[in-house]
């Protein structure tokens, strides 16, 4: 069964500092998604990533997949607060499986 | 216009209860989705339906059962409610998967 792993599970960043959540997947799909959902909230689609070595960035967010290393890492540039929610990505192969999430709270 | 809209949004009822959640999408989509997301924010398919047709039925107990009367509709019956039961049902659509897909606003359950 696809494995889709998330790291860190929790990130406390501060604000207009770099960091970088980690996405690890055990199959050979070439279909990763990035979704982001604030308390209560629906899950908002950040970036969708076809191919490897495809690159995109939104803003203060880039995401980049590597199909061969089955890793996909979402940077976040100079965070601000805003930026606080959870961030899943997910695996496309016959079934949407996502990650189990990155908690991010940015701090002053 | 909410392209996944789902009703009702709160749903609170006692154990051995038989409840539905509705979704409908007016993006034209063909394929419609059920995920539940548990009290730890995991994520989990239940049910797709394409065009109607069940396409991917995950171990769900029995007493989970969708039903998708068009294209543009997939609701969720749920018998004999369990204290389990508790989570965020998601209802999502999507046509092309190169577009990725589109989530509705969620129903929240809590059984009790």
């Amino acid at each position: 069964e696809l494995k889709v792993e998330q790291n860190p599970l929790f990130l406390s960043m501060q604000e207009g500092k770099n960091y970088t959540i980690y996405c690890n997947y055990s199959t050979t799909s070439d279909r990763l998604y990035w979704y982001r959902q604030d308390p209560g909230k629906s899950l908002e689609s950040l970036f969708v990533l076809l191919s490897n070595g495809a690159v995109k960035q939104e803003g203060r967010l880039m995401a980049s997949l590597d199909t061969k290393a089955r890793l996909s890492t979402l940077h976040i540039t100079a965070a601000v607060h805003d930026l606080s929610a959870t961030y899943f990505c997910a695996v496309d192969d016959y079934k949407l499986s996502f990650g189990a999430g990155t908690t991010v709270t940015v701090r002053a | 216009d909410t392209a996944v809209s789902q009703t009702p949004k709160y749903l609170v009822t006692q154990m051995g209860n038989d409840k539905s959640i509705k979704c409908e999408q007016n993006l034209g989509h063909d394929t419609m989705y059920w995920y539940k997301q548990d009290s730890k924010k995991f994520l989990k398919i239940m049910f797709s339906y394409n065009n109607k047709e069940l396409i991917i039925n995950e171990t769900v107990p029995n007493r989970f059962s969708p039903k998708s009367p068009d294209k543009a509709h997939l609701n969720l019956h749920i018998n004999s409610l369990e204290l389990g039961d508790s989570a965020v049902y998601f209802c999502a659509s999507s046509q092309d998967k190169n577009y990725g897909y589109t989530f509705g606003s969620g129903t929240r359950l809590t059984v009790v």
